[in-house]
């Protein structure tokens, strides 16, 4: 089975500080992906990498950037915090078929 | 820009009834529907999926309906049961990467 883990469940961090979310797949997918959810939003796209050091911006990059530096992991970073980033984050992955399997989440709380 | 509109928000079924759940779509470039289930506490995970070449797949209690000309794909759940409460997503697939646009999601609770 592929498993998706992500590097904490619940974070709380303060407004400003500077946040690492970190995803790890175990399929070897080229494709990986991070999302935030929110009720009545849906899953809206942040940023997406389809290879080792390739990103592409999704719908709603802005205050985030990522960083894939190994083809199994992929670190979503918040670089000033901002009470408007308080959301649950998605990680997911892909390989070559369509499916894209998701981590279980981080629920993430700016003071 | 690409969206998908998902209705209702929220469903409530008796046990044994079926639950229906509606999507819509303006990009004709989707080429791929698929229908996440989440429950709480984990992330979505594939339920069932369609390609627009074919109006019906079932898998199961669970049927995709997708009319082509209207650009519209459902969701429907027979015989719903408590265990199918769940939040649930549709999609769609477009881009060079592949990536999904995702409906605003449905919250099902099916009572007992």
């Amino acid at each position: 089975d592929v498993k998706v883990t992500q590097s904490s469940r619940y974070l709380v961090k303060r407004t400003g500080e500077k946040v690492f979310l970190e995803c790890v797949q175990d399929m070897d997918h080229e494709n990986m992906f991070w999302y935030r959810q929110d009720p009545g939003l849906g899953l809206r796209l942040i940023y997406f990498s389809y290879d080792v050091k390739m990103k592409e911006k999704g719908d709603i990059p802005e205050g985030y950037s990522v960083s894939r530096e190994k083809k199994e992991r992929f670190s979503l970073i918040l670089e000033s915090a901002s009470t408007n980033q308080t959301s649950m984050y998605l990680c997911a992955s892909r390989g070559f078929q369509e499916t894209q399997y998701f981590g279980p989440g981080t629920r993430l709380l700016v003071l | 820009q690409q969206q998908v509109k998902q209705s209702p928000q929220s469903l409530i079924v008796q046990k044994g009834g079926i639950s229906i759940i509606n999507c819509a779509y303006e990009n004709t470039a989707f080429d791929y529907f698929p229908w996440y289930q989440q429950f709480p506490g984990k992330g979505p995970a594939l339920l069932i999926a369609i390609r627009p070449d074919v109006s019906e797949k079932k898998e199961g209690r669970f049927t995709i309906s997708f009319n082509k000309s209207a650009k519209q794909f459902s969701l429907h759940i027979m015989d719903s049961q408590p265990g199918d409460s769940a939040t649930y997503f549709c999609a769609a697939n477009s881009g060079s990467a592949r990536q999904l646009t995702f409906g605003s999601g449905t919250q099902l609770t099916v009572l007992p």
